[in-house]
């Protein structure tokens, strides 16, 4: 049972480069996250998806880019990346907001140089 | 201010122990609160769920909400090595947000 798998688990971009970080869950989850990890601040929300085709952002969405073609993956974009992008990104995923725990996969974690 | 507050730490006990760890809130619209324990290099899991106010114990694990104090707590008895972790409190109120503290980093020695 894979759960939530994230790809790739390292990655050294240069400012201004693009890329995108995949997510993908086999648990058929309707409610999917992307969330970023620094030290001292805790996870904070980046975007998130409710299902297929909606999306809407989080706390800290400026500089990235999601969408949701497919129940199964919900990729985050970096579209130019900055050296503040730097940090550790996690996807989760939930069936039910209420009553369900997010599961998360473990990880990408991002230098930009 | 953040929504959320939780001590970092670290914080390093002896095997056996009984470890206390908490947050503090200040959104009263707050209904469910949970704690994740990350492993390093690892995704966060859930460890406890509550909704409201009261108490849950699991095993050696309790956690305990009191709303109109905007505290939480977990309780570990026993502490054992393989508990070393970080600690995440996280919380919502009922939305598809879930606002999570800065996490304490604890140590059980052996």
């Amino acid at each position: 049972n894979a759960g939530v798998t994230q790809t790739p688990k390292f990655q050294v971009l240069k400012t201004g480069q693009s890329m995108t970080l995949q997510c993908a869950q086999d648990m058929n989850h309707e409610y999917m996250s992307w969330y970023r990890q620094d030290p001292g601040m805790g996870l904070r929300l980046i975007h998130y998806s409710v299902g297929a085709g909606i999306t809407d952002q989080g706390e800290v969405p400026n500089g990235y880019n999601v969408s949701r073609s497919t129940t199964e993956d919900f990729p985050l974009r970096l579209l130019s990346a900055a050296p503040s992008q730097t940090s550790v990104y996690f996807c989760a995923s939930t069936a039910d907001r209420l009553n369900s725990p997010l599961h998360f996969g473990n990880g990408t974690r991002l230098t930009v140089t | 201010q953040k929504e959320v507050e939780q001590d970092p730490g670290p914080l390093s006990v002896p095997e056996g122990a009984i470890v206390s760890l908490n947050c503090t809130y200040s959104n009263s619209a707050f209904q469910y609160f949970m704690w994740y324990r990350q492993y390093s290099r690892k995704g966060p899991e859930l460890l406890m769920y509550t909704y409201s106010s009261g108490n849950k114990e699991d095993g050696r694990f309790t956690a305990q909400v009191d709303k109109s104090s905007k505290y939480i707590s977990l309780f570990i008895r026993d502490s054992q090595p393989s508990d070393s972790a970080t600690y995440l409190c996280a919380m919502s109120g009922g939305g598809f947000k879930t606002i999570f503290g800065a996490g304490t980093r604890l140590f059980v020695k052996a």
